[in-house]
């Protein structure tokens, strides 16, 4: 059984150019999140997925950013634009969400991005 | 909205000791989750142990046991006989669970306690 992948697994790009991750969940899971670190803090939400919806969006999802699941298995996220605080590392993650019980969620390596 | 604070940004502990990572976190929900993710200097999060909110008993995994004290709002994590291996970022994280769609949502973490373990 795979893990949850993610691609490239690091970045490094222009001020103001567009950059697409794409994360590949663990089979037969039906949530998809992503979340973004930066040294030496802990993950923040952007948004989730089940299936092919987007159910959340964060504030901290801007304009620029956008994520799509289209057919509820793997997922890309791409930012526009880029801007030098866009540097992080967006980790991608998976669950089976059923109801009624817990949602244990497994993350990827997740995909370093570095703006310059 | 749910908040996670851990308070200890550094920690060090001796290898066979026994280390206590505390975490704190604030909701006016009744149904929820709490986790403990471990992130090595390889960057990749696993996931340590989990415990729901509506069991009274403390989960245990091994080596890591918890104190959930609900009306406390604490969740602390023990690490019993430390190994050299357990060195790595510690987080802890909320989940509530949805009333609307009878499942859990998404993880809020705290800012994470960094452990080393020494020889």
């Amino acid at each position: 059984d795979t893990g949850v992948s993610q691609d490239p697994r690091h970045k490094i790009t222009k001020r103001g150019q567009n950059v697409t991750f794409r994360c590949d969940p663990i089979s037969e899971h039906n949530r998809l999140y992503w979340y973004r670190q930066t040294l030496g803090q802990g993950p923040e939400f952007l948004t989730y997925f089940q299936n092919e919806a987007q159910l959340e969006k964060s504030r901290l999802l801007s304009d620029r950013f956008s994520a799509e699941r289209p057919k509820g298995s793997f997922s890309t996220l791409e930012i526009q634009r880029t801007e030098q605080g866009d540097s992080a590392m967006y980790l991608c993650a998976s669950s089976l969400a059923l109801r009624w019980t817990g949602n244990t969620i497994y993350f990827g390596e997740g995909s370093w991005l570095t703006v310059v | 909205a749910q908040t996670v604070t851990q308070s200890q940004p550094e920690m060090s502990v001796q290898e066979a000791e026994t280390v206590t990572l505390s975490c704190t976190y604030d909701t006016s929900e009744n149904n929820y989750y709490l986790f403990w993710y471990k992130q090595p200097p390889s960057r990749q999060m696993i996931l340590v142990i989990r415990q729901e909110a509506y069991k009274q008993q403390n989960a245990t995994e091994n080596r890591f046991s918890v104190n959930f004290q609900k009306a406390a709002k604490s969740f602390s994590l023990k690490i019993s006989d430390s190994q050299l291996g357990d060195t790595a970022m510690y987080f802890c994280a909320f989940m509530k669970h949805a009333a609307d769609t009878g499942t859990a949502s998404k993880l809020t973490f705290g800012t994470g306690t960094r452990l080393q373990v020494t020889l």
